[in-house]
């Protein structure tokens, strides 16, 4: 079985800051999808960022980037010049790479606080 | 256009009582998921449909829960009776079909947030 673990419940940095968050994942699979979402305090959650297992590069969108590190099954997100609009809550997120199997195995979550 | 929607945002039942969680899923999408997050949890799968067919309901908990979706447009949830540990908030998601490699993103609604009593 899949897991999806977020070691940090809590993080607050100041505006501008760079933040790291981590992920780590556990799956016998040798292709998958990785996922950042985020769902700030409206509720909505969006994706952030999408990893496919097969890429070596890592993914980029706009001041969001990930750290891909397959062998040690960690995908961790950054944050390069923080918004205040970054505060939201960010989950880690698999899904295998298979037909008829699209369940998504999320993380508990980190709450990121971006401070004025 | 409009994304996932969901109906109520918020319910607060007693324990015994009888909720019923809708989701409309964007316009077009076939494939349609429930995730329910407990407090201090994961969020979890719970079942899948394709149009109107379960795909997969391995993740719903027990009996209590029932899901529909006829005519392959919206799907309800429903908790009969709900208890106290089916608190929590239920996404709905939604996503076109299509061939795999292609990767076709969940769009998630809102969340309802179920309290029960």
């Amino acid at each position: 079985a899949q897991t999806v673990t977020q070691s940090q419940p809590e993080m607050s940095v100041q505006e501008a800051e760079t933040v790291t968050l981590s992920c780590t994942y556990d799956t016998s699979e040798s292709n998958y999808y990785l996922f950042w979402y985020k769902q700030p305090p409206s509720r909505q959650m969006i994706l952030v960022i999408r990893q496919e297992a097969y890429k070596q590069q890592n993914a980029t969108e706009n001041r969001f980037s990930v750290n891909f590190q397959k062998a040690a099954k960690s995908f961790s997100l950054k944050i390069s010049d923080s918004q205040l609009g970054d505060t939201a809550m960010y989950f880690c997120a698999f899904m295998k790479h298979k037909d008829r199997d699209d369940k998504i195995i999320f993380g508990k979550g980190t709450r990121l606080h971006i401070l004025p | 256009e409009a994304g996932v929607t969901q109906f109520p945002s918020h319910s607060v039942i007693e324990k015994g009582q009888t909720v019923t969680l809708r989701c409309d899923p964007i316009s077009g999408h076939d494939n349609l998921y429930w995730y329910r997050r407990v407090m201090g949890k994961e969020i979890k799968f719970l079942l899948h449909f394709v149009k109107e067919s379960k795909q997969d309901e391995s993740g719903m908990p027990n009996n209590r829960f029932l899901a529909e979706r006829t005519g392959g447009t919206y799907s309800t949830l429903k908790v009969q009776p709900a208890e106290l540990e089916d608190s929590g908030v239920y996404f709905c998601a939604s996503s076109q079909v299509g061939r795999r490699p292609s990767y076709n993103e969940q769009f998630f609604g809102p969340g309802t947030r179920l309290t029960v009593l």
